[in-house]
């Protein structure tokens, strides 16, 4: 099956530093790549949709100038944690859909866990 | 929002016995998906079911689907310790393929 990988796995940062979290499709490209955020315990949150070559659509209550997104190619998304601060520490976990497939699918990143210190 | 909800949010059960897992949402959907997670892991991809779909099945897992109550439950038999992981169910926005709204998951403990 279609492979997504994010890079880092995992990243401890400093309060006021910003994080950038990179998330790629190996073997497919997409055009729609989503980006959500998972507290302990909690389920996943739609932050954000990035759009290759266009600015991405962020949902209700999301800061666009705290997380940046930026989707320059049709393989990867970048999502930078801007300032970050210690309530910003959480599970980000990215999605791409493959342009060649059907609107249904979406592909899983593996997870980038970033703590705040 | 869409965002479900989902019954239990815990069930803890001896390894053999079914599981059942609920997932209620808001407004209308295309399809619902369901997704386990193992702790602090990615998703994996269940199973997908279409609004037009009542029950789905998938080697140990059973779907089913009321669009008029606006609900799916996931049926896992003879359970198994490797099952012990978080389901969460997933719809799109009924206009809109493209965006998951996740339930609130049940995390499920298989007892060997």
């Amino acid at each position: 099956g279609a492979v997504v990988s994010q890079h880092p796995s995992r990243v401890i940062c400093k309060s006021g530093t910003s994080v950038k979290i990179e998330c790629r499709s190996l073997d497919f490209q997409a055009t729609t790549m989503f980006w959500y955020r998972q507290f302990p315990k909690q389920s996943l949150m739609l932050m954000a949709t990035s759009n290759e070559g266009s600015k991405a659509t962020y949902e209700q209550g999301v800061e666009k100038d705290k997380f940046l997104i930026n989707h320059a190619s049709l393989t990867l998304s970048t999502l930078t944690v801007t300032s970050a601060h210690p309530e910003d520490s959480s599970f980000y976990i990215c999605s791409a859909r493959d342009v060649a497939e059907n609107q249904e699918t979406q592909y899983f990143g593996p997870g980038t866990r970033l703590l705040v210190l | 929002s869409q965002q479900g909800e989902e019954d239990p949010q815990a069930l803890s059960i001896q390894e053999g016995e079914n599981a059942t897992m609920n997932c209620s949402y808001k407004t209308s959907i295309n399809n619902l998906q369901w997704y386990r997670q193992n702790s602090g892991r990615g998703l994996v991809h269940l199973i997908l079911i279409r609004s037009n779909e009542r029950e789905k099945h998938s080697g140990r897992l059973r779907v089913t689907l009321d669009t008029s109550k606006k609900s799916s439950s996931l049926l896992i038999t003879a359970s198994r310790a490797a099952d012990t992981a978080s389901y969460f169910c997933a719809t799109d926005e009924g206009s809109n393929f493209n965006k998951f709204y996740f339930g609130s998951g049940t995390k499920l403990n298989v007892k060997p």
